[in-house]
């Protein structure tokens, strides 16, 4: 059964600092591995999807890789601003299993 | 449409009464989901379709939980005598495949169970 873990679990940085949000997943098996951001009382918005064949994924200031024999993604934030504060999930997708969530990193950047 | 919509948005109910969820995906994406967010917590998979079908119902909760969905499209998520413990936020979620195809979510909707 696919777990999904993200840590840490809170992070709070100046604005400008680069950052590194962790997610590990046990099952290696898996078809993709999305990043999701949701900001407080929303839905969920995709920010990147990695297929099982990639390395990483970009856009803008977001970086995401994946090396699916240690069961791990980054998701690299690049100059962060207070506008990226927000909660950011993982999720796996593995097998015949809809997507696994980890349970997210709580983001704050301070001006 | 040009994303996956809910309603209602949010919806206050007494315990014991029945509640309809709807869910209406991204024109053409086939594989529709329904994940349950509470307070404080992380997504919980609830039911996903495929088409019209419902190959995995192992997420429900329990028997006062159903979903269906009708000509590939919309769907509605019931829950028959509500309880406080189903209070939460119940998202939805659509993709063009289920295994390699990027997940969309529409904005939830907030259940409260008094």
């Amino acid at each position: 059964k696919q777990e999904v873990t993200q840590i840490p679990a809170a992070l709070s940085v100046p604005e400008g600092e680069n950052l590194v949000l962790n997610c590990s997943f046990t099952d290696s098996a898996i078809y993709n591995l999305q990043w999701f951001r949701q900001d407080p009382g929303k839905g969920l918005t995709s920010l990147l999807l990695i297929q099982s064949s990639q390395r990483e994924q970009t856009s803008g200031r977001l970086n995401a890789s994946l090396d699916k024999s240690s069961g791990r993604s980054t998701l690299y934030i690049a100059a962060s601003q207070p506008g990226d504060s927000a909660t950011y999930l993982c999720a796996a997708a593995s097998g015949n299993t809809p997507l696994v969530f980890g349970k997210g990193t709580r983001l704050s950047v301070i001006a | 449409g040009a994303g996956v919509s809910q309603s209602p948005s949010n919806k206050v109910t007494e315990k014991g009464k029945d509640v309809e969820l709807r869910c209406d995906p991204i024109s053409g994406h086939t594989a529709l989901y329904w994940y349950r967010q509470s307070l404080g917590q992380g997504l919980e998979f609830l039911i996903y379709f495929q088409g019209n079908s419902a190959p995995d119902k192992s997420g429900l909760p329990s028997d006062r939980f159903s979903a269906e969905r009708t000509g590939g499209s919309v769907s509605t998520l019931t829950i028959q005598r509500t309880q406080q413990e189903d209070s939460a936020v119940y998202l939805c979620a659509s993709s063009s495949r289920m295994d390699t195809g990027e997940l969309f979510f529409g904005e939830g909707s907030r259940l409260t169970v008094l």
